[in-house]
């Protein structure tokens, strides 16, 4: 699986849209973008996952770049439950035999 | 809503005991999934099930063993537990292979437990 890059951290003011990057510059045509959240003592939580068209579900949106080397998730309207660790993985659709490696993730705080 | 339940939060064993994590989900799912995690190290796979009887290693199988005896279940065992063991165990259930729904692949999310903090002292 391809190895992502994001920032350790970042803050974002409450009601602002959080942007939150990703680096998969080595990413194959079979893999897929996954984004999960953990919030502080609770287990990780799926958010939205895309191959090469952009994503939109009530939680977030998901911007991939044409190239696929790099993708964005976007957290409209960010409240203080956003905070949390994000995590970027690219894993390749095997129908549940994926494994998912959370590297150390970026860890947003949302201002009040 | 899926709902993955670890029988722990938080634990607290001494080193040579034989400690049990449970873990149990009610969504009918075919695979489940045991991790790590630890700071700095990120989650890192131990052993998954892809099936009743069936288990898989992951990448850190060492000192661990795992029983799926029912569909819904999913235990980690730790046979004599050690120190470095010390450590939060997450559980994961996802649906499986070759699911569709309306004619579309179906998205093969993993759902998480809460997490079970094990010390061993």
């Amino acid at each position: 699986d391809a190895k992502t890059t994001q920032p350790t951290s970042m803050d974002c003011a409450e009601g602002r849209a959080a942007n939150l990057p990703c680096n998969h510059s080595t990413i194959s045509g079979n893999e897929y973008v996954y984004w999960y959240r953990q919030i502080h003592s609770q287990g990780p939580q799926y958010i939205i996952h895309g191959l090469k068209n952009n994503e939109t579900n009530e939680m977030a949106s998901l911007i991939i770049t044409e190239d696929r080397k790099s993708s964005t998730l976007i957290l409209p309207h960010a409240t203080l439950r956003d905070t949390a660790v994000y995590y970027c993985i690219v894993i390749t659709y095997n129908f549940g035999n994926e494994k998912l490696t959370f590297g150390t993730g970026t860890r947003l705080t949302i201002i009040p | 809503d899926v709902k993955v339940t670890q029988s722990s939060r938080y634990l607290v064993k001494r080193t040579g005991e034989k400690v049990f994590l449970e873990c149990v989900q009610d969504m009918d799912h075919e695979n489940m999934f045991w991790y790590r995690q630890d700071p700095g190290l990120g989650l890192r796979l131990i052993y998954f099930s892809y099936d009743v009887k069936m288990k898989e290693k992951g990448d850190i199988p060492e000192g661990y063993s795992v029983s799926r005896e029912k569909k819904e279940r999913f235990s980690l065992i730790l046979e004599s537990a050690s120190t470095n063991q010390t450590s939060m165990y997450l559980c994961a259930s996802s649906l499986g292979r070759m699911r569709t729904s309306g004619g579309r692949l179906a998205k093969n999310i993993q759902y998480f437990g809460a997490g079970t903090r094990l010390s061993v002292l």
